[in-house]
This record gives C-alpha cells, structure tokens and sequence, in this order.
C-alpha cells in the first residue's frame, strides 16, 4: 500500500527566510504528486503538481518542488517566506488507478 | 465557477446516534471523493465515486457507514451508528475525468465537522 511521510509537523519561520518541506512516499509504481496548502479558514487547493517531464515543476505564489525519483521525494520549496504562507501544507500522492493517499501535513506559521 | 459545496458545516451529535452529510461538486466533475479528516492527521480517503460508480471503498467501515452518488451528482456520505472515534471532518472533494483521474487536481469543499458525544 502507498504511503506519505511528512517529516517537519511543524515548522516556524521568519519572513524572508528559505523554506524546504520534505516529502516522501512508498509506492512502486508510477506517481503523480501534488502539494495542497489550507490558509486558515478556507479550503484546501492546489499549490502545484508533478505528472511527467521536468523535475522541478512550479505552483503560485512563487512555491516550486523538486521530484527525486531515486530517493521517492517530492520537497517543496519557498526562497523567501512571507507571513501570509502561514497554512497547512499537504502533500499528496496519486497512483495511476486514481488511488490518492495524503501525508499528514506541515503547519507552517511565518513571523513577521 | 462555483466551488463544491457541502452540509452541514458542522454537526454535534451523541455516540450511536445517526448523521448524514451532502455534499454536491463541481458541476461536470465525474470523479466525487469522501475524505475523513482526524484533527492533526491528513486526510483519509473513504470512497472514490465516478459518476454514480463506486471506484475504491477499501478504507470505508462498511457496517457503519455508506455513501451513495445517485444521478452521478450530488452525494451522500452516512454514519449510523456513529461512535466518538468518528469525530473529525469530512470533506467532499471533485475533480474531472475519472478514468484518468490521478491527473487531475482535486477541488474540495468546506468539510464537515463532527463531534461525537
């Protein structure tokens, strides 16, 4: 069965500094990934995703994530947090039968 | 475009007492997901819809709870009996074609939180 791991459950930063989440998963077969943000107060939506090509793919609001296929990775990085990224941040793994699994999230809170 | 909705927002009830929960996607979104969501934890697929099909079930505790997607649109998710472990929030999430759904982005709604006395 697949797996998510989230590693940091909370992270806290201040504005202007570099964030890396880290993000693993178990599954052999092909994946498609997505990094999910919740703002307090509203829905989860969609920061980015991976299907194929590129490795470092780009989402709003200047998010980017790297995936590593050899170490089953799916970091997701900021150069330059500003409060307002203070959310939730999920990632997410599909297989290629639309199974979705979730890790169990970073609470990231920004100060500043 | 309007997004998925979904009701009640939140939901008190007693263990062993029943509850149902409404949810209705995008509209043309094929694929309707239920997810449970335990405070501090992600969520947790419970069932996958495609139109009114059920694609995956294997994680819904199938002697308490049920779902049903008639007409593809609209769904209901349904605990009866529920016991306080089912506290948590329940979120509907759509997204579009479902035979290539692990493509797609799913959109999600605003959940339901229940609190089992």
């Amino acid at each position: 069965a697949q797996s998510v791991s989230q590693h940091n459950h909370h992270v806290i930063l201040s504005e202007a500094a570099s964030l890396e989440l880290g993000c693993n998963y178990s599954y052999g077969g092909t994946v498609n990934l997505f990094w999910y943000v919740q703002y307090p107060g509203q829905h989860l939506q969609l920061l980015l995703k991976y299907f194929s090509g590129d490795p470092l793919v780009k989402g709003i609001k200047g998010f980017e994530a790297e995936f590593i296929k050899s170490k089953f990775s799916f970091n997701l990085r900021k150069p330059s947090v500003q409060w307002s990224d203070t959310a939730e941040y999920f990632c997410a793994v599909n297989t290629n039968a639309g199974k979705s699994t979730f890790g169990d999230g970073t609470t990231l809170t920004v100060k500043p | 475009e309007a997004g998925v909705a979904q009701s009640p927002r939140y939901k008190i009830i007693e263990k062993r007492q029943s509850v149902a929960f409404w949810c209705n996607p995008i509209s043309g979104h094929a694929t309707l997901y239920w997810y449970q969501q335990i405070l501090g934890q992600g969520p947790k697929l419970l069932i996958q819809f495609q139109n009114n099909g059920v694609v995956d079930d294997s994680q819904l505790p199938k002697d308490r709870f049920s779902a049903e997607r008639l007409k593809g649109v609209d769904s209901t998710l349904k605990i009866q009996p529920a016991k306080l472990e089912d506290s948590a929030v329940y979120l509907c999430a759509s997204s579009l074609v479902g035979l290539q759904s692990s493509y797609n982005e799913q959109f999600f709604g605003p959940g339901t939180r229940l609190t089992v006395l």
